[in-house]
């Protein structure tokens, strides 16, 4: 069973906090995401990561930063967070082999429900 | 890049009747449809998936059609029921230099009345 999780279910920080979210995942899969999910506009892409150390923007990705040094692990970092950040934040994983075309499930985390004062 | 429209953003039907959700994507390179469900206060799961090779495919209720000319999707769910209520997301996956990038609609909220 695929096992995704997030450090944190609640967190609440203030304006210009430095925010790190993270996410782990069990399953050795190649490719991991970050969304925002916000009411009405469904689940956004700020960044994703098809191995280790490689990155790639997604469609929102300014005033965020990730960092993935193992392969289980996508951080998410909110360098100054800002009240236009509150959000829930999901994170995803799924398998394909890097360097090899491939299409794959997504098995998302519980999500992370940042708000920032 | 890749957008994704789904409509409707809200759908109530009866218990017992049909329920269809359709998507379009602008990005002919997107091979790969998935669609997910999301029930209140949970993690978005998988429910079915199409590939772009496949018109058709159907799990015991639930089923999706792909027109990859018109550019569209759609999910059709028969005989509704109660458990049924939930937000449906689409969505449409570009494989692009071994990695996946994924986009997804604005959501559907299914209201199942009993």
């Amino acid at each position: 069973d695929v096992k995704v999780t997030q450090s944190s279910r609640y967190l609440v920080k203030r304006t210009g906090e430095k925010v790190f979210l993270e996410c782990v995942q069990d399953m050795d899969h190649e490719n991991m995401f970050w969304y925002r999910q916000d009411p009405g506009l469904g689940l956004r892409l700020i960044y994703f990561s098809y191995d280790v150390k490689m990155k790639e923007k997604g469609d929102i990705p300014e005033g965020y930063s990730v960092s993935r040094e193992k392969k289980e692990r996508f951080s998410l970092i909110l360098e100054s967070a800002s009240t236009n950040q509150t959000s829930m934040y999901l994170c995803a994983s799924s398998g394909g082999l890097a360097g090899v075309s491939s299409t794959d499930t997504q098995y998302f985390g519980p999500g992370t429900r940042l708000t920032v004062l | 890049g890749e957008n994704v429209e789904q409509h409707p953003s809200t759908l109530s039907v009866q218990e017992g009747d049909s329920a269809v959700i359709k998507c379009t994507y602008s990005d002919s390179a997107s091979n790969y449809f998935p669609w997910y469900k999301q029930e209140l206060g949970k993690r978005p799961q998988l429910i079915i998936d199409i590939r772009s090779n496949v018109g058709e495919k159907k799990d015991q209720r639930i089923a999706v059609t792909l027109n990859k000319t018109a550019k569209h999707f759609s999910l059709h769910i028969t005989e509704t029921q109660p458990e049924d209520s939930a937000v449906y997301f689409c969505a449409a996956s570009i494989d692009r230099w071994g990695y996946q990038k994924v986009t997804f609609g604005t959501g559907t909220k299914l209201q199942v009345i009993p």
